[in-house]
């Protein structure tokens, strides 16, 4: 199975300030049709999660701009320009190139 | 956009049975794949099951013991769950998807206790 491993595993952030979140996984995640099938997921508090990121960079349709994600193979980030209130909560990272789909450990950004 | 219902939580004992349902509108349905992905309480996430025109796929933990099923006439998906375990308690989610998914229903909650 391949494992995916976040880092940090909690982040406080000021509003308006940048923040980061790193996420590696144990094998290339290149499919072997080209594709990078690499997620990111936020889950508010309460609520399902809702995807942000799909394969590694785009933005999921209603997702700001301040969220963007980078990153090849093994290695991927996901950053947020400017954290607002509205973006506490658990973020995921997903891999889907190969059965078992996995999740990363979460992250949790919270608000200072 | 596409909206997912999941039902037919509750709680069973050990080694009891459940049937989960996840009814979606607002995308044809038959031309996608279909997942569940489940959170224990205050944990992360993991992976369930696939059902795709390639077939059925499953987490370790759980094969053997849950069937995945759709029914493209209803548009629903269904997860029959048998010899549930403790550690199979949690949030149920249904989420569209093959590779990305990218719509989640609610959840239903599932807790396995004598």
């Amino acid at each position: 199975d391949i494992v995916m491993t976040q880092t940090p595993l909690s982040l406080s952030v000021t509003p308006g300030q940048p923040a980061s979140i790193s996420c590696k996984s144990s094998q290339s995640l290149l499919h072997s049709d080209g594709k990078t099938y690499f997620y990111w997921f936020l889950q508010k508090p309460g609520q399902p999660p809702q995807l942000l990121i799909y394969e590694v960079f785009n933005r999921f349709s209603g997702v700001p701009d301040r969220f963007s994600g980078s990153g090849s193979g093994t290695d991927f980030t996901l950053k947020i320009s400017r954290v607002e209130a509205e973006d506490v909560g658990v973020y995921y990272c997903m891999q889907s190139t190969q059965f078992p789909r996995t999740f990363g450990q979460g992250t949790r950004v919270e608000i200072k | 956009e596409a909206q997912l219902l999941e039902s037919g939580g509750g709680l069973v004992q050990p080694g009891g049975s459940l049937r989960l349902s996840c009814a979606a509108s607002g995308f044809t349905f038959s031309d996608y794949a279909m997942t569940w992905v489940r959170q224990a309480p205050g944990k992360g996430l993991e992976w369930v099951s696939t059902i795709s025109g390639s077939g059925t796929y499953y987490a370790d933990s759980v094969k053997g013991r849950f069937t995945i099923s759709r029914d493209n006439s209803k548009n629903t998906l269904d997860l029959q769950m048998n010899s549930l375990r403790a550690e199979d308690t949690g949030i149920y989610y249904c989420a569209k998807g093959l590779y990305r998914l990218d719509y989640w229903g609610q959840g239903a909650l599932v807790t396995v206790s004598s």
